[in-house]
């Protein structure tokens, strides 16, 4: 059985820029969260996604967005990058049906803003 | 809003020794899950043992175990006969338990761990 799949591994962008990243869950995993990892501020909640719907949020700038598809895979966009928001990015899949559920990581993106 | 503390930022061990890794938190939630993940190199978080808070029976996993002390709000993980595999960082979690979003952690800052040979 497949993992969790992200992509891609590293992304090097300018200020200003937009990007998006990929992460593919488990098969039937139907919940996809996102954290972001910095040496400052450690891991972060970004947001969770299940069935398509977004059902939590964490503390972060409306630059930061995100989807799930119908297949449950699920995207992270984040507009006008800035350099703070150099970090690893980390996608984690879970059944998503009910509480006990363990969450499965992927390697996460690496994201550098240059 | 729950908050975990890590406070020894790296530990070493030799090989084949025991370490203990300390974890405090902070909650008001009576029901919530506590977890221990590793991060290897490779980056990729994997977890190594969890806790429901409601079971006073402390979690165990091969040459894993945790001491959970729950009205000290504190959790700590031994590892056993330590391995040069067990080099990473170690990240202490919280969850709360029936928010219907169940899969927001909130992390320690980490712990880096090297097993010396």
């Amino acid at each position: 059985k497949a993992g969790v799949t992200q992509t891609p591994r590293y992304l090097i962008k300018t200020r200003g820029q937009q990007v998006t990243l990929s992460c593919s869950p488990i098969s039937g995993h139907r919940s996809v969260s996102w954290y972001q990892q910095t040496p400052g501020q450690g891991l972060q909640f970004l947001f969770e996604y299940f069935s398509e719907t977004q059902r939590n949020k964490g503390n972060f700038p409306g630059r930061f967005s995100g989807r799930q598809f119908s297949n449950s895979r699920s995207e992270m966009n984040v507009s006008t990058l800035e350099l703070g928001d150099s970090a690893l990015y980390l996608c984690a899949s879970s059944l998503g049906g009910g509480t006990n559920e363990k969450l499965f990581f992927g390697s996460g993106t690496q994201l550098s803003v240059l | 809003a729950q908050t975990v503390t890590q406070s020894q930022p790296e530990m070493s061990v030799q090989e084949a020794e025991t370490v203990t890794l300390s974890c405090t938190y902070d909650t008001s939630e009576n029901n919530y899950y506590l977890f221990w993940y590793k991060q290897p190199p490779s980056r990729q978080m994997i977890l190594v043992i969890r806790q429901e808070a409601y079971k006073q029976q402390n979690a165990t996993e091969n040459r894993f175990s945790v001491n959970f002390q729950k009205a000290a709000k504190s959790f700590s993980l031994k590892i056993s006969d330590s391995q040069l595999g067990d080099t990473a960082m170690y990240f202490c979690a919280f969850m709360k338990q029936n928010t219907g979003a169940n899969s927001k952690l909130t992390f320690g800052k980490g712990i880096t761990l090297s097993v010396r040979p």
